[in-house]
């Protein structure tokens, strides 16, 4: 049952360069969505997060857009820093029912070389 | 910073014995959960905890578990038999009101 899917277990990118960070859903009751950032040896860290009644949404560095009509979200990272480097778990949940339960996909760990 | 901390980092058991994984949340948070990472696999939820009951669960937890908040600060998974596949990095967040979530940095647990 993979609801949230990452279809790309790893990215390598140069630093500077713009890093892209794909998720794919199925279910079209989900209306918010995340991404979380992990370390190892750490838990997942919150990043930024999207509602379904947007299709961007930026802070800083980092860009989440979204196309519901797609069932498709990415990140978008610019410029790039070896400090990124870690596994991004995109998560999606509904919040009809006030759940906010998030469904999280297998991660895509990125790599930013110096 | 305020973060969410977990005990112990590492716990080794035995098949068949009960292992209790403890959280300590953000203090003024009023939503907690547990989830579980299989080596390889998704991060999975197994259980909310809000107003000192639990709010939803997934069919991972069954009646071998239980969560407990027995006092203002901590925040406790209990698994009463544990099976070789219990093993998994157990993850422990809060939240203050629903949306994103503050994660623990962790317990992994190992049955032999």
């Amino acid at each position: 049952d993979q609801q949230v899917k990452q279809n790309s277990p790893s990215l390598s990118v140069q630093e500077g360069r713009i890093s892209i960070l794909n998720c794919d859903y199925t279910n079209s009751m989900f209306d918010y969505f995340l991404w979380y950032k992990k370390y190892p040896a750490e838990g997942p860290t919150f990043l930024i997060s999207i509602s379904s009644i947007k299709d961007k949404n930026e802070d800083g560095r980092f860009t989440v857009f979204l196309n519901k009509s797609a069932k498709h979200l990415s990140l978008h990272i610019v410029p790039s820093q070896p400090g990124d480097s870690a596994v991004y778990f995109c998560a999606a949940s509904r919040t009809s029912g006030g759940s906010y339960i998030p469904t999280f996909g297998r991660g895509t760990s990125l790599i930013v070389h110096p | 910073e305020p973060e969410v901390t977990q005990t112990p980092s590492h716990q080794v058991t035995q098949m068949g014995q009960e292992v209790i994984l403890r959280c300590v949340p953000i203090s003024n948070h009023l939503y907690f959960y547990w989830y579980r990472q299989i080596l390889g696999q998704k991060v999975e939820f197994l259980v909310s905890f809000y107003n000192n009951e639990i709010s939803e669960k997934s069919e991972i937890f069954d009646d071998q578990f239980s969560v407990e908040r027995p006092d203002g600060s901590n925040f406790t998974l209990k698994i009463r038999s544990t099976k070789l596949e219990d093993s998994a990095m157990y993850f422990c967040a809060s939240t203050l009101s629903l949306g994103e979530q503050y994660f623990g940095p962790g317990t992994r647990l190992t049955v032999t």
